[in-house]
């Protein structure tokens, strides 16, 4: 069973510039996260989707920040304009439900914004 | 707000030595999950506990659950290089459904 896709693996921009970041989760996992890693710390909620529903994007900073999963499926998280602060690891996860205690994480997208 | 507390917050023994390593919240959690995250790579969960005061093991990995469900403990035995890494707590509230919280993490490194 293939496991959570995330590309790119890195990623190096300028400030100001968008990025776009892609997960593909684990064929059949219905809950979606999106998390934010600061080195040495550990994963920050950014947004989580039920099928193709946000239902808990309160710590996702929307004037920048935008995440879409149409079709229950894979989903996307852009941040436009990025800022020297965006600097980090984001993670994608999913699990079968949110009711379920596991989480299976991607290997993350590193991204270095100068 | 739900915060976990992971001390210490870096580890660096020789190989063969035992550790623990710590949890605590002022919070209870109605299940809390233990991963290990090595450098590149997303967290791998190693265990869950649901029940006040259990005992998991994982060959040389212990996990405990406090009585009240609002700490935990992981001990290894006889720490190899490869279990170098980033040991993660996580809980679940009740209060909260569907948010794990994470704490910051152990930086453990094992020397050969």
């Amino acid at each position: 069973e293939a496991g959570v896709v995330q590309s790119p693996r890195y990623k190096i921009i300028e400030k100001k510039q968008p990025v776009a970041f892609w997960c593909n989760p684990i064929s059949g996992h219905n809950t979606l996260y999106w998390y934010l890693q600061n080195l040495g710390q550990g994963p920050e909620l950014l947004i989580r989707y039920e099928n193709e529903e946000a239902v808990d994007d309160s710590q996702l900073p929307k004037d920048r920040f935008s995440a879409e999963r149409l079709k229950g499926v894979d989903s996307t998280l852009k941040i436009q304009p990025a800022e020297l602060g965006d600097s980090a690891v984001y993670l994608c996860a999913s699990s079968p439900q949110w009711t379920s205690d596991e989480q299976f994480f991607g290997p993350g997208t590193r991204l270095t914004v100068l | 707000t739900q915060l976990l507390e992971q001390s210490p917050q870096f580890l660096s023994i020789q190989e063969g030595e035992n550790l623990t390593v710590y949890c605590n919240s002022s919070s209870v959690f109605s299940s809390l999950q233990w991963y290990r995250q090595e450098p590149g790579e997303g967290p791998v969960l190693l265990v869950t506990v649901v029940t006040g005061g259990e005992v998991k093991k994982l060959k040389r990995l212990t996990f405990q659950f406090g009585d009240a469900r609002k700490d935990s403990s992981l001990h290894i035995t006889a720490a190899q290089p490869g279990d170098t890494g980033l040991y993660l707590c996580a809980g679940l509230a009740n209060t909260n459904a569907g948010k794990s919280t994470f704490g910051d993490g152990t930086t453990l490194t094992v020397k050969p």
